[in-house]
């Protein structure tokens, strides 16, 4: 089973700086999709950023990038300039082709004003 | 596009109670899943569908049961409710990853469900 592994449960960042939120994850398989989600207070899931493994380059989001290092399965989130509305907490997730969708356990992260 | 309409948005059962969530989406996605979410533990997939007709089991699946009887609705049972059930409870649905036309290959979730188990 592919599992998805965040090791931060929380973290800060002031407000305009850069934060980075890391995600690993156990896979057997080639060609898969890997996203970002935030979810605020509202408990409303939103797509951040969506990366299709096939795709050497880092998909990016406007203020969103990530670091996708295939061999390492490693997908980490980059926020540049932080604002407090990035204030949430952020899933990373797994899918392959013909199977489910899974979750990390999330980082909640606090943006300071 | 009311996208992912989970029903209803709260309810508090008593234990050995049952019950039946009801997830609907108009986007005609051919997956469809649902998942738990508890504090510290992120989303956790309890039972999905790959089309109408079809329900495997996720990472939890033990005390639920799913149907999909038609393509936009997913229902999440609880035969006898437990207080370790006590969750929050999120639907989604996604299409497949070949769609081309839409490259939408991530999945769109309902606004929740906050169930209680006293």
């Amino acid at each position: 089973a592919q599992t998805v592994t965040q090791s931060q449960p929380e973290m800060s960042v002031q407000e305009a700086e850069t934060v980075t939120l890391s995600c690993t994850y156990d896979t057997s398989e080639s060609d898969y999709y890997l996203f970002w989600y935030k979810q605020p207070p509202s408990r409303q899931m939103i797509l951040v950023i969506r990366q299709e493994a096939y795709k050497q380059q880092n998909a990016t989001e406007n203020r969103f990038s990530v670091n996708f290092q295939k061999a390492a399965k490693s997908f980490s989130l980059k926020i540049s300039d932080s604002q407090l509305g990035d204030a949430a907490m952020y899933f990373c997730a797994y899918r392959h082709n013909n199977n489910d969708m899974r979750f990390g356990a999330g980082t909640r992260l606090t943006v300071k004003p | 596009n009311a996208g992912v309409t989970q029903t209803p948005k709260f309810r508090v059962l008593k234990t050995g109670q049952s019950m039946t969530l009801l997830c609907a989406q108009d986007m005609n996605h051919e997956y469809m899943y649902w998942y738990r979410q508890d504090p510290g533990m992120g989303l956790r997939l309890i039972h999905y569908s790959v089309g109408e007709g079809t329900t495997a089991k996720g990472e939890v699946p033990d005390g639920y049961n799913v149907s999909r009887l038609k393509k936009q609705n997913f229902l999440l049972g609880l035969e006898s409710a437990a207080p370790s059930q006590t969750s929050v409870y999120f639907c989604a649905s996604s299409s497949l990853p070949t769609d081309w036309v839409l490259m939408n290959t991530e999945a769109f979730f309902g606004q929740g469900t906050r169930l209680t188990v006293v």
